[in-house]
């Protein structure tokens, strides 16, 4: 049981350069969540998912999409890189516990350290 | 606009003491408090959930109170252990709304032998 797992861990991009971030979860979770960690600031929500086709925007979604076709991935797409993009990002899941879906314990995948130059 | 603020924001001590980190915050009307661990290039993971209901929650050595009339939080931390350097992070959902989480920026804490 992996939990929730990443890919790249590190990568770096030059301004305007795209890439697609990959998040896998194995717990057959219903939610799926993307965020990103800056210094000195709090985790910020990016984008989220209540199931697999549905997607929905977070506290700062702008120039980042995400879909999520398979109920166990959930990817975040760079279309044109922006130095203010260079971060941590974080991909998350959680339990349908017939709750709200961003109100309840998450499980966080290790991080994607990236760098736009 | 809602805010969570914690303090101190860093912490030293020593192996074995005690430890007392804070968590206040504005958001209203309130729906569930978390508290989480990140060590160093790791992902959160988390200790305890509280709601509106709830005062107290333990989880081993980790003892979260909850105060939701002066809206303050605290982690306290027993015997601590070299493991327990990390970074705690306060999160506060609000029942209104999108139900967003607002995260804190949490208290870095190091634990010296």
């Amino acid at each position: 049981n992996a939990g929730v797992t990443q890919t790249p861990k590190f990568r770096v991009l030059k301004t305007g350069q795209s890439m697609t971030l990959l998040c896998a979860q194995d717990m057959n979770h219903e939610y799926m969540y993307w965020y990103r960690q800056d210094p000195g600031m709090g985790l910020r929500l990016i984008h989220y998912s209540v199931g697999e086709g549905t997607t929905a925007k977070g506290e700062v979604p702008d120039g980042y999409n995400v879909s999520r076709l398979k109920k166990q991935n959930f990817l975040l797409g760079l279309e044109s890189a922006a130095p203010s993009q260079t971060s941590v990002y974080f991909c998350a899941s959680s339990y349908d516990r017939g709750e709200i879906p961003l109100s309840y314990e998450q499980y966080f995948g290790p991080g994607t350290r990236l760098t736009v130059t | 606009k809602n805010q969570v603020e914690q303090s101190p924001q860093s912490l030293i001590i020593l192996e074995g003491k005690n430890c007392t980190l804070q968590c206040n915050y504005t958001v209203s009307p309130f729906s569930n408090l978390r508290w989480y661990k990140q060590d160093t290039g790791r992902g959160p993971v988390s200790l305890t959930i509280m709601t509106f209901s709830e005062n107290t929650k333990s989880n081993g050595r980790y003892t979260a109170t909850l105060d939701a009339d002066t809206k303050q939080s605290s982690l306290h931390i027993t015997a601590s252990q070299l493991s327990d350097s990390a970074s705690y992070i306060c999160v506060v959902s609000f029942s209104g709304g999108s139900y967003i989480p607002t995260f804190g920026r949490g208290t870095s804490l190091i634990v010296h032998p």
